[in-house]
């Protein structure tokens, strides 16, 4: 875990602001992947991102919810005019590679998100 | 994706093993079984993985059956601080190589 950094820890929005979530991969890993988990529920994959593409998406929202994942620097979960339904817990994770499931993805301690 | 079968819920004691069972029938041959813990208000974290053979490391052990429909994950001698949802997943071979988290299974742990 202390591996992914991911910041803010704890970040609280208005409704109808803008939230940004960062996410600092380990060391030497170019793939990212992004997690919500809902107050008393399971973690849900969001989307799968490797240096500016994005691989599986299949997870995000529609509608206000984007993420990168640019050459340099971190990635980005952004989720515009948030609601109340928002408030999660968002985890990142990262591995160092694709196609082989052997692989170890890792997790940060999230980002835990209250919209007001 | 396969999808695995585990208990709501167990109970243990401390210091005794705990033997944490994962069905999961339609794995395929090249899904890895990968076991994670989530503690409260903290992120998922890796305990151990495996194909075939059992294998070991300094959290658990993975023990995988022969036809590895099932599998079990084993703390040798449970903590309170072990107390949190454990989660078997089958890894995607596929180009996505998710995880897909299910239910899982909450450990208690009585001192």
């Amino acid at each position: 875990n202390a591996g992914v950094m991911q910041n803010p820890r704890h970040l609280v929005r208005r409704r109808g602001q803008e939230a940004r979530l960062r996410c600092s991969p380990m060391k030497g890993h170019s793939h990212v992947y992004w997690y919500r988990q809902l107050p008393e529920e399971g973690l849900k994959f969001m989307v799968y991102l490797q240096k500016e593409n994005i691989i599986d998406e299949s997870g995000m929202p529609k509608e206000r919810f984007s993420a990168e994942f640019p050459k340099e620097g971190p990635s980005i979960l952004r989720i515009q005019q948030v609601v109340r339904g928002d408030s999660a817990a968002y985890f990142c994770a990262s591995s160092p590679s694709d196609g082989v499931s052997g692989n170890t993805i890792y997790f940060g301690e999230g980002s835990w998100l209250t919209v007001v | 994706d396969a999808k695995t079968t585990q208990p709501n819920s167990m109970e243990s004691n401390e210091e005794e093993p705990v033997h944490l069972p994962c069905n999961h029938s339609t794995i395929s041959g090249t899904d890895y079984i990968h076991w994670y813990r989530q503690l409260p208000s903290q992120g998922p974290e890796y305990v151990i993985h495996g194909l075939t053979s059992n294998v070991n490391n300094r959290m658990a052990s993975l023990a995988i059956a022969e036809d590895r429909k099932s599998s079990t994950l084993i703390l040798h001698r449970a903590t309170l601080r072990d107390a949190a949802v454990y989660y078997c997943i089958l890894r995607d071979g596929g180009a996505t190589n998710k995880l897909i988290f299910g239910t899982g299974t909450l450990l208690a742990v009585q001192p």
